[in-house]
């Protein structure tokens, strides 16, 4: 499968809580990127972080690579009700033609 | 910087009819470039990958005689989806590598959903 994993599935939060999604991919990576998708609607770009590095901030947003174990996370901080949407990681790889690959997305409910 | 612009954003069209999709990025050029389905509460599965001035590259188990791509620009790939069928029914979406551009990433349009009835 193209795929990779992402896990949770489905988290829901009280507003204000912190809310973390991890994605855990297949092959070695150039770059590793999260997106969220409001329902039925197009991707909006949150972060980009490349292989060599480790952590990256922005915002309210940390996204954290390890690269040995494949896998990164997502954490949003004191999350709103605004942050429901679904997220997704997605990686492109030297290997792959630089296709694009994303996983199967957390599905994030921020409760008011 | 780096817009992709993708049309239309609705299409409605019966069983057996061919619909075209066109991906445009605005102000870069998009050597690569790349197209999704989405099915409802699912992930974004790669269709194909769009190389400007040559056949585009599928992925398995991707119809290319039915999912035509063409990519006679470097601002422009367009998806025919032909002899459309309800199964067909989805949301595409289309991304552009902005690589060599001072943000790399993948800039993507704001996505279409066919409806085949």
């Amino acid at each position: 499968s193209q795929q990779g994993e992402e896990d949770p599935q489905a988290l829901s939060i009280q507003e204000g809580e912190n809310a973390t999604m991890n994605c855990s991919y297949k092959t070695s990576i150039n770059n590793l990127q999260w997106y969220r998708q409001n329902s039925g609607r197009g991707l909006v770009h949150l972060i980009l972080i490349r292989s060599n590095e480790r952590e990256k901030h922005s915002g309210r947003l940390r996204v954290t690579l390890d690269t040995s174990k494949k896998s990164s996370s997502l954490l949003i901080t004191a999350s709103r009700a605004a942050d429901t949407a679904s997220y997704f990681c997605a990686t492109d790889a030297w290997n792959t033609g630089n296709q694009f690959y994303f996983g199967t997305g957390t599905s994030l409910t921020v409760i008011p | 910087g780096a817009v992709v612009s993708q049309h239309p954003s609705r299409v409605i069209c019966k069983s057996g009819t061919s619909v075209k999709i066109e991906c445009r990025s605005l102000d870069f050029q998009a050597t690569t470039m790349f197209w999704y389905r989405q099915f409802p509460k699912q992930s974004l599965m790669l269709m194909a990958t769009s190389n400007e001035g040559s056949k585009a590259t599928y992925e398995q188990g991707v119809e290319k005689d039915k999912f035509l791509i063409n990519h006679a620009s470097l601002t422009l790939s367009t998806l025919t989806v032909t002899s459309a069928h309800p199964e067909d029914s989805s949301f595409y979406i289309c991304s552009a590598s902005t690589a060599g551009t001072a943000n790399y990433g993948y800039t993507f349009g704001s996505g279409t959903r066919l409806t085949v009835v």
